[in-house]
């Protein structure tokens, strides 16, 4: 298995709302990323897991809480967030070691209403 | 701070054209280049990288990029485009910071190729 998976693919819901984004990767890397992308622009870090701790948090508002279960998942649980937070939200994963490249997946389109 | 330029936003081309994206970097570290390709509706892939050695680096669907490390460049050609290669184009370049990997990305290319 060579590829990172996301689900769901899309998901709308309310400000007031607790809802939970899903990465999966079989491949036994150790660092996983969460990004978000906004239309037309590049993917920016949100957060890194290493060896399944928690290695950056880029400033992101406490509304989105990253969790790793262990070494092949990632979630994103969101909360209370706003319309702004539409976007789509990228997972990402990486060997470690020597290896620089990241593998994304195919991202979940979120509407925030 | 570290930052990645890609200078066209918006390039528009003919089928069979040649096409060159620029990309520039400022990082006087060893750095590892990457192209990443974003295809309508569909997720970053991979086009192409660089870690070392040859400094022409071929990537797939007929890519290729040169790193000039005097000119901090790592631009990415293509002989002749086709109406597949519409898409949006991202030059990206790996950062350790604090023992961890961390990419940057250029603001991206979008390329219309028209038949």
């Amino acid at each position: 298995d060579t590829e990172v998976t996301q689900t769901p693919k899309h998901l709308v819901m309310g400000m007031t709302n607790k809802k939970s984004l899903k990465c999966e990767q079989h491949m036994g890397h150790r660092a996983m990323y969460w990004y978000k992308q906004k239309a037309k622009k590049p993917p920016e870090l949100m957060f890194v897991y290493s060896y399944e701790k928690l290695s950056i948090n880029e400033s992101v508002p406490s509304r989105f809480s990253p969790e790793c279960p262990n070494s092949s998942l990632l979630n994103l649980h969101l909360h209370a967030l706003q319309p702004e937070d539409s976007a789509l939200y990228l997972c990402a994963s990486n060997p470690g070691g020597l290896s620089n490249e990241q593998f994304f997946g195919p991202g979940t389109r979120l509407t925030v209403l | 701070a570290q930052s990645v330029s890609q200078h066209n936003h918006h390039v528009i081309l003919s089928e069979a054209a040649s096409l060159e994206l620029g990309c520039n970097y400022s990082y006087g570290g060893t750095v590892n280049l990457f192209w990443y390709v974003q295809y309508p509706g569909q997720h970053l892939q991979l086009l192409l990288k660089y870690f070392s050695g040859d400094p022409l680096v071929k990537g797939i669907k007929g890519f290729e990029a040169e790193f000039i490390k005097s000119k901090f460049s790592f631009n990415l050609r293509k002989p002749s485009v086709q109406w597949s290669d519409t898409a949006e184009y991202f030059c990206a370049v790996n950062r350790v910071s604090g023992g961890y990997n961390k990419l940057i990305f250029g603001a991206g290319t979008r390329l219309a190729v028209h038949p």
